[in-house]
């Protein structure tokens, strides 16, 4: 079956750091992929949808200069959170949409816990 | 707006025993409804899915889930828990007029299958 990597599982950095999470497709190409962001007993909250090739698109209430998000291949997004404040911990989790599957056939990563000291 | 409610934090069931994982929904229209499975350390898993037709869907690993029209609820069922089942499960729906990345996830529920 399809396989979505990504990494770091868990970072911890300081506060105004930067950290960059990777979400990678193994064995197929992604056209499409999403950024979640989940708290502590709350829903998977969408951030942005990443389309390989152009810009993202973000969720209302999400700022786009702080949660920086690169498609810049079929197998690879990015996430990068900007100038990391304690506020932004959280787990951070990726989805792959598969070229021709169908809109609910998703792909998912094992997540990144950021802890900002 | 869309929403999906799991109003159990944790779900403990003994080996052996039916489980039920409750869910329910708000989505004009008809809804997609889905249910995945989030093992440790690993990635949400796709168990099964909603879009018409038959109520009662079967799904991976012997789970079935039951779509309740008048009751708005897509509880996810097992007749027989095993220990392997401990797991955290996000019930998620979307509208589907709405575009791909409009799913909702719930908060999730951990069922916790004792031996």
């Amino acid at each position: 079956g399809a396989v979505v990597s990504q990494h770091p599982s868990r970072v911890i950095c300081k506060s105004g750091t930067s950290v960059k999470i990777e979400c990678r497709s193994l064995d197929f190409q992604a056209t499409t992929m999403f950024w979640y962001r989940q708290f502590p007993k709350k829903s998977l909250m969408l951030m942005a949808t990443s389309n390989e090739g152009s810009k993202a698109t973000y969720e209302q209430g999400v700022e786009k200069d702080k949660f920086l998000i690169n498609h810049a291949s079929l197998t690879l997004s990015t996430l990068t959170v900007t100038s990391a404040h304690p506020e932004d911990s959280s787990f951070y989790i990726c989805s792959a949409k598969r070229f021709r599957d169908s809109n609910e056939k998703l792909f998912f990563g094992s997540g990144t816990q950021l802890s900002v000291l | 707006a869309q929403s999906v409610a799991q109003p159990e934090d944790q779900v403990n069931v003994a080996e052996g025993n039916p489980l039920t994982v409750k869910c329910t929904y708000s989505v004009s229209g008809n809804p997609y409804l889905f249910w995945y499975v989030q093992y440790p350390n690993r990635g949400l898993q796709f168990l099964l899915k909603y879009i018409t037709g038959d109520n009662l869907v079967k799904g991976s690993y012997g789970f079935e889930a039951e779509f309740n029209k008048s009751q708005t609820s897509f509880h996810l069922k097992k007749p027989s828990a095993l220990v392997s089942d401990s797991a955290l499960y996000f019930c998620a729906v979307r509208d589907p007029y709405s575009s791909a990345s409009k799913i909702i996830f719930g908060s999730g529920t951990r069922l916790s299958i004792r031996p």
